[in-house]
């Protein structure tokens, strides 16, 4: 059975340019949820995708944006990139909405 | 709401010690209860969970933790440490309603001294 897969690995970006990250889920998951862990901090959640819908939303701006796929992979899109936005990026998918199986992630650094 | 104390960011401990993770939530709903850990540079993984059921649950590598309710409180547990245990560990509540996002703590930085 092949885990939650993330890409890229790392990245760094220039504030304000515009970056999407990618998620392919664990195989017979349909959720799909992304989180934002900033350096020392635990991860907080970004929002949800269930069935290709946006599920629930975190405390984030609209520039942060999804999509989920039919194969239920999902994409992350941030806008306009701050400096604060630098984190390490986690997608976790479940087949229960509360089991979920994390990624390694993706690290985004902004300068 | 939901909400997750870590009451230490940081614990030192020696090789072979045993250990204890303190971990207390509080929720005016039923929740689900996780513990992940997090190796350096690496994304986190499901240590142990409570559902239902028994309160002592037991997951990989040794560790175990107790549900206590009466004392919202989910502490991790494990007898002898090794170095390969150095990580950061994070509790995490999600409620039994669903539609809410696992709600996680700070996180306790764990360091096995050898």
């Amino acid at each position: 059975e092949t885990g939650v897969t993330q890409s890229p690995t790392h990245l760094i970006k220039t504030r304000g340019q515009q970056v999407t990250l990618r998620c392919s889920s664990q195989s017979g998951h349909n959720t799909v949820s992304w989180y934002q862990q900033a350096l020392g901090q635990g991860p907080q959640f970004i929002f949800q995708y269930y069935r290709e819908e946006e599920n629930g939303r975190g405390n984030f701006p609209p520039r942060f944006s999804g999509l989920q796929f039919p194969n239920y992979s999902s994409e992350l899109n941030v806008n306009a990139l701050e400096l604060d936005d630098s984190a390490l990026y986690l997608c976790a998918s479940s087949r229960d909405y509360y089991e979920q199986y994390f990624g390694p992630g993706t690290r985004l650094t902004v300068t | 709401a939901q909400s997750v104390t870590q009451l230490d960011s940081q614990v030192p401990v020696f090789e072979e010690a045993p250990v204890e993770l303190r971990c207390n939530y509080s929720s005016s709903v039923s929740v689900y209860l996780f513990w992940y850990v997090q190796y350096p540079n690496q994304g986190l993984q499901l240590l142990l969970k409570y559902l239902s059921g028994s309160t002592l649950v037991k997951g990989i590598n040794g560790f175990e933790a107790e549900f206590n309710k009466s004392q919202t409180s989910f502490h991790l547990r494990k007898p002898s440490v090794h170095i390969s245990d150095t990580a950061e560990y994070f509790c995490a509540v999600i409620p039994h309603s669903g539609n809410t996002p696992l709600v996680f703590g700070k996180g306790t930085r764990l360091s096995v001294i050898a």
